[in-house]
């Protein structure tokens, strides 16, 4: 099953407009990343948030983590035309893989497709 | 640095074909992975490598195989194609451990007929 799940599925927008993503996961994490995925292309990292961190922000965007809720939000301010992509939040479960050496692995959520109108 | 680079970037097969997905990355990273993309299921980790030498299994990895040779390349085996592994695939490395920034190829379009 998905560790993190995102909310909504899709988003429609005007621009200008501000965009609130959320994404909720399971198990306790090391950290949580958020990627943007534009359309027939691969998937580009926007930021990441650790465990022990409340908030970040860069650029026009803001993320917050909530561990004891066990949530995310990516916050993308005067929105864009140019944001219309698929937004996807993933998250490194605590663990021990690969011979006792704890790499991690990160788990994808489903993504929510977001759609600014010019 | 041409980052990581994928190819085909589209491919037909047949069932029960054989072919092998080429992923290469010039960052001297020491992770790398494969994920699967299908529409509702975000990405499925298929297999991963933390070093030369060294891989491991993900969430999905009944049909394909993996090798790493070498830090800068990363084939995914598909053995004996199936309908059910028509997908988007993608490759990503990553310079540390997994939980880190990862570096995503442009991806391989995968449909088996």
């Amino acid at each position: 099953s998905q560790q993190g799940e995102e909310d909504p599925q899709a988003l429609s927008i005007q621009e200008g407009e501000n965009a609130t993503m959320n994404c909720s996961y399971k198990t306790s994490i090391n950290n949580l990343q958020w990627y943007r995925q534009n359309s027939g292309r691969g998937l580009v990292h926007l930021i990441l948030i650790r465990s022990n961190e409340r908030e970040k922000h860069s650029g026009r965007l803001r993320v917050t983590l909530d561990t004891s809720k066990k949530s995310s939000s990516l916050l993308i301010t005067a929105s864009r035309a140019a944001d219309t992509a698929s937004y996807f939040c993933a998250t490194d479960a605590l663990g021990i893989h690969a011979g006792g050496t704890s790499y991690g692995k990160l788990t994808f959520g489903q993504g929510t497709i977001l759609t600014v109108h010019p | 640095n041409a980052g990581v680079t994928q190819t085909p970037k589209f491919q037909v097969l047949k069932t029960g074909q054989s072919m092998t997905l080429q992923c290469a990355q010039d960052m001297n990273h020491e992770y790398m992975s494969w994920y699967r993309q299908d529409p509702g299921m975000g990405l499925r980790l298929i297999h991963y490598s933390v070093g030369a030498g060294i891989t491991d299994q993900g969430e999905v990895p009944n049909g394909y195989n993996v090798s790493r040779s070498t830090t800068e390349d990363f084939p995914l085996r598909l053995l004996s194609a199936a309908p059910s592994q028509t997908s988007v695939y993608f490759c990503a490395s990553t310079p540390g451990l997994a939980r880190e920034t990862q570096y995503f190829g442009p991806g391989t379009r995968l449909l088996v007929l």
